[in-house]
């Protein structure tokens, strides 16, 4: 079993529409998760960071963390075709320093 | 936060020579990470370095890699006889204090002909 899971899509939605991402994973030490969004050929840019259980929101994007199932997800609201892009998801146990990623979804946001 | 710089943007070299790939922080960073993505593949990590040192590294940097801060700014990935799969982007990246949130540069893609 993969550490972390990812669909890579492609997923295609029409503007203004809710993007829906997730990820599973099967390390239980998994503390700390992130979603980047990477543009081809660029470098990962860090989205939404969070730690252990729980949800969080910033901006347009909300990210959920559900440990008992092993399940992350980020959804970004009132979808722009700016947010066309890779999104990748990591995850980090306590005191370590390797991320763990995820291969990434790949979403187009039709204008 | 500013993320790092890296150079260069683009490498070729021919299999079995050694390249040498830079990353520039913005500020006094003690946290940094080197990354590789091979097209269509996932990040992987590859080290990681705090104060000067190694502090953790994956099975994937074996003999032929290392990585310094010679200068105290700079900090390097030097692989010593690259071969054809080592073509692929490098990600250096950097941490906070807490060293939990990594910010990575725009990357380096090496090609290995």
């Amino acid at each position: 079993q993969k550490e972390v899971e990812q669909d890579p899509g492609p997923l295609s939605v029409p503007e203004g529409a809710i993007v829906s991402l997730n990820c599973t994973y099967s390390n239980s030490a998994f503390q700390y998760f992130m979603w980047y969004r990477q543009y081809s050929r660029k470098g990962p840019e860090l989205l939404m960071y969070t730690y252990s259980s729980g949800n969080k929101e910033d901006g347009r994007f909300t990210a959920q963390v559900d440990k008992s199932s092993k399940y992350i997800s980020l959804f970004i609201r009132d979808s722009q075709p700016s947010d066309s892009a890779t999104y990748l998801c990591a995850m980090l146990v306590t005191g370590d320093y390797k991320l763990s990623f995820g291969a990434g979804t790949t979403v187009t946001v039709r204008a | 936060e500013p993320e790092v710089t890296q150079t260069p943007s683009h490498q070729v070299t021919q299999m079995g020579q050694e390249v040498i790939l830079r990353c520039v922080p913005i500020s006094n960073h003690l946290y940094f990470y080197w990354y590789r993505q091979i097209l269509g593949q996932k990040v992987e990590f590859l080290v990681s370095f705090y104060n000067n040192e190694i502090s953790e590294k994956s099975e994937i940097f074996d003999d032929q890699f290392s990585v310094e801060r010679p200068d105290g700014s700079n900090f390097t990935l030097k692989i010593r006889s690259t071969k054809l799969e080592d073509s692929a982007m490098y990600f250096c990246a950097r941490g906070p204090s807490g060293a939990n949130e990594q910010f990575f540069g725009p990357g380096t893609r090496l090609t290995v002909l």
